[in-house]
């Protein structure tokens, strides 16, 4: 079975600033899936970016890149120029390529505040 | 595009009654919808995945009688708590996932509130 592991609780990082949050997971697949989601107040879920296993680049979306390292087993999310808006529980997912009985399994997400 | 919809958004019911709710992919066809629960400051709970027009697969652990799961169409899956119980009061969100906008990514509805008295 796969696991996903988020290892901060919570995080704060002032406007403007640059903040990584980290994630690891475990698995024997060799192809899969690794997604970011973002919980805001309101509670809609929300993608913020996704990584294909066997792409070595690293996905980026505008602020939002992520670090990932096939052989290490880790997936960490960069927020450069944080805005107020960023304020959120982030969720780190991965999923195996099987197809549409795939499913995704969450870690326990990170807290994260944007302060001024 | 990629708009998955909840109705209710909440709900308050009172207990040993049925309450259902609904999912809907707004633009793009959910060959697949997923059924999560959200306690308070935790992560989502998977409890079911359905195919459109078969039957839906449980999570270990999920009533399959109490939690009862339609996936008629494939812009349309329902959840219906039978019975309810103060213990089933919770966040519940659906998501989707079809051929587009990506085969591998799973688009999120808003979520329902269940409140049962």
């Amino acid at each position: 079975a796969q696991t996903v592991t988020q290892s901060q609780p919570e995080m704060s990082v002032q406007e403007a600033e640059t903040v990584t949050l980290s994630c690891t997971y475990d698995t024997s697949e060799s192809n899969y899936y690794l997604f970011w989601y973002k919980q805001p107040p309101s509670r809609q879920m929300i993608l913020v970016i996704r990584q294909e296993a066997y792409k070595q680049q690293n996905a980026t979306e505008n602020r939002f890149s992520v670090n990932f390292q096939k052989a290490a087993k880790s997936f960490s999310l960069k927020i450069s120029d944080s805005q107020l808006g960023d304020t959120a529980m982030y969720f780190c997912a991965f999923m195996t390529n099987t197809g549409t009985a795939s499913k995704l399994t969450f870690g326990t997400g990170t807290r994260l505040q944007v302060t001024l | 595009g990629a708009v998955v919809s909840q109705h209710p958004s909440w709900v308050i019911c009172k207990s040993g009654t049925s309450v259902k709710i609904e999912c809907r992919s707004l633009d793009f066809q959910a060959t697949t919808m997923f059924w999560y629960r959200q306690f308070p400051k935790q992560s989502l709970m998977l409890m079911a995945t359905s195919n459109e027009g078969s039957k839906a697969t449980y999570e270990q652990g999920v009533e399959k009688d109490k939690f009862l799961i339609n996936h008629a169409s494939l812009t349309l899956s329902t959840l219906t708590v039978t019975s309810a119980h103060p213990e089933d009061s919770s966040f519940y969100i659906c998501s989707a996932k079809g051929p587009y906008p990506s085969a591998d990514t799973q688009y999120f509805g808003p979520g329902t509130r269940l409140t049962v008295l």
